[in-house]
């Protein structure tokens, strides 16, 4: 089954523990991404990959890191979670930007 | 400024009722854009994707409609179900902008029996 696998699904941790959501998509999709939703902003981009070894910045990238060193494999890592990182993550692939996008199933981040 | 505007916020409609959400965009230059469902908790699915050519698309009880003149979408959801409840978010993609998409806020849809 096409699909993209985040883990956790859900995750509560303190406060400057570093920690990583993985993300894998077994569609050979070149295109990968990162998203954070928080209620009333909508879904805001975090980070995104072109290929393998290209990564970018979205929207919202502070405190963010990602690497991309397999085309399956886009890990979103905070090395300092702080609570206005809380949030609901999406980790998202596509084709590239004409195509349709397929989303995982998130993660819920709590820092506490 | 890149944005996508959508309306109404939230919207209350009875089992079998027909409905239309709107999407005004000032995306430029456009290249896309999508309309998506989110149940909560979930990740968003893709409903329909349209090109600046494209008018209408449909996917079963969901149609699609752009205007590019006047930057405008509608997504129409004929006979709900009490399964249709769910957030629908427009995706506006703008060409030469990397692979960012622009997001609306989202309609959050609530159909009753």
């Amino acid at each position: 089954e096409a699909q993209v696998t985040q883990n956790p699904r859900y995750l509560i941790t303190v406060t400057g523990k570093k920690l990583t959501v993985t993300c894998s998509q077994n569609m050979n999709h070149e295109y990968m991404s990162w998203y954070r939703q928080d209620p009333g902003l909508g879904l805001r981009q975090i980070y995104y990959s072109m290929n393998v070894e290209v990564t970018d910045k979205g929207d919202v990238p502070e405190g963010y890191k990602v690497s991309r060193k397999e085309k399956r494999n886009f890990p979103l890592i905070l090395e300092s979670p702080s609570p206005n990182q809380t949030s609901l993550y999406f980790c998202a692939s596509s084709f590239g930007p004409s195509y349709g996008y397929t989303f995982g199933s998130g993660t819920r981040l709590t820092v506490v | 400024k890149n944005q996508v505007e959508q309306s109404p916020q939230s919207l209350i409609i009875l089992e079998g009722k027909n409905c239309t959400l709107q999407c005004n965009y000032t995306v430029s230059p456009f290249s896309n854009l999508r309309w998506y469902k989110q149940d909560t908790g979930r990740g968003p699915v893709s409903l329909t994707i349209m090109t600046f050519s494209e008018n209408t698309k449909s996917n079963g009880r969901y149609t699609a409609t752009l205007d590019a003149d006047t930057k405008q979408s509608s997504l129409h959801i004929t006979a709900s179900q009490l399964s249709d409840s769910a957030s629908y978010i427009c995706v506006v993609s703008a060409e030469q902008a990397g692979t960012a998409l622009i997001f609306g806020k989202g309609t959050t849809l609530s159909v009753s029996s």
